[in-house]
């Protein structure tokens, strides 16, 4: 069954420094998006991305915050100055039947 | 702001009752409901994807039901297994917009 694959699972930073998460969604796919989950909060919509642009975006989303579809197969997010509040377990979810990956857990230090 | 509400928080039931859980989400605008079955360190598993009013969908032992009209779904789980501990978290999607609003889930665990 066809999955999507996020690197890496876990990553740990430094305050201020930048990270980049990244995506493998499914290849026949056309719509791809983030979403996050603060521990003991709900799931949040970040972004979508369709044909090479944003979609839609959740105030979450600012400018600290990019997507990009480097290759054309993965589908990375970047954080520029992370920030103790952005520690998530980010998710990357693929097409409207919502097929998700495993996660990667960010811890900012 | 979109409300989607989950209950029970949490739960623990003995292997082999059958339980059910509520997820409530807004009566206009509905596109579709998601039902995910999320183990730690797993990614969410998709169970069900509803869209019509009085839908039910099955999986083995599990189904669900959807109720547009008042913006419930019923997620039931028969004669539990310790292996369906896990959290059940729904999505509600609108028509005005791709992206999922997932309620906080709830936490089942089965107790052998």
């Amino acid at each position: 069954e066809p999955e999507v694959t996020q690197t890496p699972s876990h990553q740990v930073t430094q305050m201020g420094q930048e990270v980049i998460l990244r995506c493998v969604p499914i290849s026949n796919h056309l719509y791809f998006y983030w979403y996050r989950q603060i521990l003991g909060q709900k799931v949040e919509f970040l972004v979508s991305f369709y044909n090479n642009e944003i979609s839609e975006k959740s105030e979450i989303f600012d400018d600290q915050f990019s997507v990009e579809r480097p290759d054309g197969s993965n589908f990375t997010l970047k954080i520029r100055s992370t920030k103790l509040e952005d520690s998530a377990m980010y998710f990357c979810a693929s097409n409207e039947e919502g097929v998700f990956g495993q996660g990667t857990r960010l811890t900012v230090v | 702001i979109l409300n989607v509400e989950q209950s029970p928080q949490s739960l623990h039931v003995q292997e082999g009752d059958s339980t059910n859980f509520t997820c409530s989400f807004p009566s206009s605008n509905f596109y579709a409901l998601h039902w995910y079955r999320w183990e730690t360190a797993k990614s969410p598993e998709a169970l069900f994807v509803m869209t019509l009013n009085g839908d039910e969908k099955k999986k083995g032992r599990i189904s669900a039901t959807l109720n547009t009209k008042e913006g419930y779904s019923y997620l039931y789980i028969k004669g539990s297994q310790p292996e369906d501990s896990a959290t059940y978290l729904c999505a509600f999607r609108s028509g005005s917009a791709r992206q999922l609003t997932f309620g906080s889930g709830t936490q089942l665990t089965v107790l052998p």
